[in-house]
């Protein structure tokens, strides 16, 4: 089973829009991971944010993470076409070393 | 582009064939993990190397098995291969095998069984 659940499935913006995706968890974690994928090939990391940490940027990425209700989001700022990818959350247990995939969520930035 | 390669790109196996993936790490990555990825799913966990040893291992049969080799390159075995093994195969490098860092992905093996 996965840890993680991302929401939506499926995010359609215009260019130029932010994109908001969250993702929910089950179990406490060590830290939590986002990545990105372009069709189908192999996943580019974008951002770590440990479990003591509530909020990281990087670049056009926000991230947040609630260990209370066990849930992060990441915000795109500015779309852009190039943003259109898959994009996943990936948790690492407490006492653990794998990385657990949720379903991810689709996002197609329209020019 | 993360350093990690993988070999080959693309394969076509019969059912029951056996077939080697091969990666190579990051330079100065000692931990190699694979997952495979069905079609509209995410990566999941199949095993983790760290300096040469077996690190853990998610939920897949004794017919999915791991090298590490002396400079940090894994090699994926999957014997008897079913349908249901069609899948992108990836691997991802990082330095430590704790998870407390990010991992590097390779590009990825597109496996299909016929």
């Amino acid at each position: 089973s996965q840890q993680g659940e991302e929401d939506p499935q499926a995010l359609s913006i215009q260019e130029g829009e932010n994109a908001t995706m969250n993702c929910s968890y089950k179990t406490s974690i060590n830290n939590l991971q986002w990545y990105r994928q372009n069709s189908g090939r192999g996943l580019v990391h974008l951002i770590l944010i440990r479990s003591n940490e509530r909020e990281k940027h990087s670049g056009r990425l926000r991230v947040t993470l609630d260990t209370s209700k066990k849930s992060s989001s990441l915000l795109i700022t500015a779309s852009r076409a190039a943003d259109t990818a898959s994009y996943f959350c990936a948790t690492v247990l407490s006492n653990d070393y794998k990385l657990s995939f949720g379903a991810g969520t689709t996002v197609t930035v329209r020019a | 582009e993360t350093g990690v390669t993988q070999s080959p790109t693309h394969l076509i196996k019969t059912r029951g064939q056996q077939v080697t993936l091969r990666c190579s790490s990051q330079s100065g990555h000692n931990t190699v993990s694979w997952y495979q990825q069905a079609l509209g799913q995410g990566p999941q966990f199949i095993f983790q190397y760290y300096r040469e040893e077996e690190n853990g291992r998610g939920n897949f049969p004794p017919r999915f098995s791991g090298l590490q080799f002396p400079n940090y390159s894994s090699e994926l075995n999957v014997n008897a291969l079913e349908l249901d093994d069609s899948a992108l195969y990836l691997c991802a490098s990082s330095l430590g095998g704790q998870g407390l860092d990010e991992q590097y992905f390779g590009p990825g093996t597109r496996l299909t069984v016929t």
